[in-house]
């Protein structure tokens, strides 16, 4: 069975630029959460997304958003980037919120 | 406070040898815990879940202590393989909280 998928694996942006990052969890899972990894940090937490609802989010500001499809894929949206969104997005994906989160590859993220 | 706090390392250490991690959180309220284990520019993967009564999978051992909100992982007899950073996870109204990280080094 697949695991998480994100896509873009990598990808380049300048300052004031909009992103959209992409995720499928794997089958049958219905929560996605979305986290960002600085270098030398760990993963902070942005969103949580059940059954395309919000059900929790990070201390980050309102330039970052995000959806839940109907069928479970994620986007996260970052828009006016800034130098300091330059990091790892990760995606994890479970059956529903509580149980073990399965993380996917992320996207690397650099804004010049 | 940070919610989770590790050793800052990095833990440089020769094959053979026993290595310990710790952790503390602040929120007491706190449902659930886990180490990770990280490879470089890779995912984080769950090594092991965190019980009250201590739990041990091969030469990897974790215990939790609620009163103290004091988490540890001990792995013995390390392997060049073992090399990765480690973090401490803590679930907090249904979110993970990460600590920094702590980066281990098995050496020949």
């Amino acid at each position: 069975d697949a695991g998480v998928t994100q896509s873009p694996t990598h990808l380049i942006k300048t300052r004031g630029q909009h992103v959209t990052l992409r995720c499928s969890p794997i089958s049958g899972h219905k929560s996605v959460s979305w986290y960002q990894q600085v270098l030398g940090q760990g993963p902070q937490f942005i969103f949580q997304y059940y059954e395309k609802e919000e059900r929790g989010r990070g201390n980050f500001p309102d330039r970052f958003s995000a959806r839940q499809f109907p069928n479970y894929s994620s986007e996260l949206n970052v828009n006016a980037l800034l130098l300091g969104d330059s990091a790892l997005y990760l995606c994890a994906s479970s059956l529903v919120p509580g149980y073990e989160q399965y993380f996917g590859p992320g996207t690397r993220l650099t804004v010049t | 406070r940070k919610e989770v706090e590790q050793d800052p390392g990095p833990f440089n250490v020769p094959e053979g040898a026993t290595v310990a991690f710790n952790c503390t959180y602040s929120n007491s309220a706190s449902q659930s815990f886990f180490w990770y284990r990280q490879d470089c520019r890779k995912e984080p993967k769950l090594l092991m879940s965190v019980y009250s009564s201590g739990n041990e999978d091969g030469r990897f051992t974790a215990q939790l202590n609620r009163a103290s909100q004091y988490i540890s992982l001990l792995i013995r007899d390390s392997k060049l393989s073992d090399s990765a950073t480690y973090l401490c996870v803590v679930r907090s109204q249904g979110n993970l909280i990460f600590g920094k990280g702590t980066k281990l080094s098995v050496k020949p």
